[in-house]
């Protein structure tokens, strides 16, 4: 299956400061999903990225899919403690088998 | 609407026992998915079901087992439980088997001792 990995693997913020987690691949991507998990919860679907460049916005969250579809990244403005929890990227492969990446896990203090 | 119900929430095995976590998936979806999710790593592909048949193995020994029902409900089994067994199990369920996003349910957390 589609390894990626994720930098950093653990960011600790102030709240008010911007966050960005990436995801690269070795091989290219057919699309790519995010997911958050907060600390004792389970996934929950962000965004799915499809297209090559592909920028797609949510409030404060911002994802991006590579021009080459190896990358991407999630970038967060002015987090708040609501930010808290657990970041993958997971590349899609046959049907809707996901692989998820490792994870960035953000911590966002007073 | 109800979304992806797990149960039980938590289970306390013994090694070598087995074990049955059963997940019911969203009403219309048609699809489910199940991932391990070991303590401080990403959730692990074990199956995936559409229609009730095997549509995908992930990398996981011939213990792990599944099934999915005609209500689209299924049941995730492991024999000759292992203490390494113990993680979270999350059932996820998707309209579809074209990378439709996946909701996932609360998990049983499986303990083996």
């Amino acid at each position: 299956g589609q390894q990626v990995m994720q930098i950093p693997q653990y960011q600790h913020v102030q709240e008010g400061e911007d966050f960005t987690t990436y995801c690269n691949s070795s091989t290219t991507l057919s699309n790519i999903q995010w997911y958050k998990q907060r600390p004792g919860g389970h996934p929950v679907f962000l965004i799915q990225l499809v297209k090559s460049g592909e920028v797609k916005k949510q409030k404060r969250l911002t994802f991006q899919f590579g021009e080459a579809k190896k990358n991407s990244s999630l970038h967060i403005t002015a987090t708040q403690t609501t930010d808290v929890g657990t970041y993958f990227c997971a590349p899609t492969g046959t049907a809707s088998k996901l692989t998820f990446g490792t994870g960035t896990r953000l911590q966002v203090t007073l | 609407d109800a979304g992806v119900t797990q149960s039980p929430t938590h289970l306390i095995k013994t090694r070598g026992q087995h074990v049955t976590l059963r997940c019911s998936p969203i009403s219309g979806h048609k699809s489910v998915s199940w991932y391990q999710q070991v303590l401080g790593q990403g959730p692990q592909f074990i199956f995936q079901y559409y229609e009730k048949e095997e549509r995908g193995r992930g990398n996981f020994p011939d213990r792990f087992s599944a099934r999915q029902f005609p209500n689209y409900s299924s049941e995730l089994n492991v024999n000759a439980l292992l203490l390494g067994d113990s993680a979270l199990y999350l059932c996820a369920s998707s309209a579809d088997v074209n990378n439709s996003p996946l909701h996932f349910g609360n998990g049983t957390r499986l303990t083996v001792t």
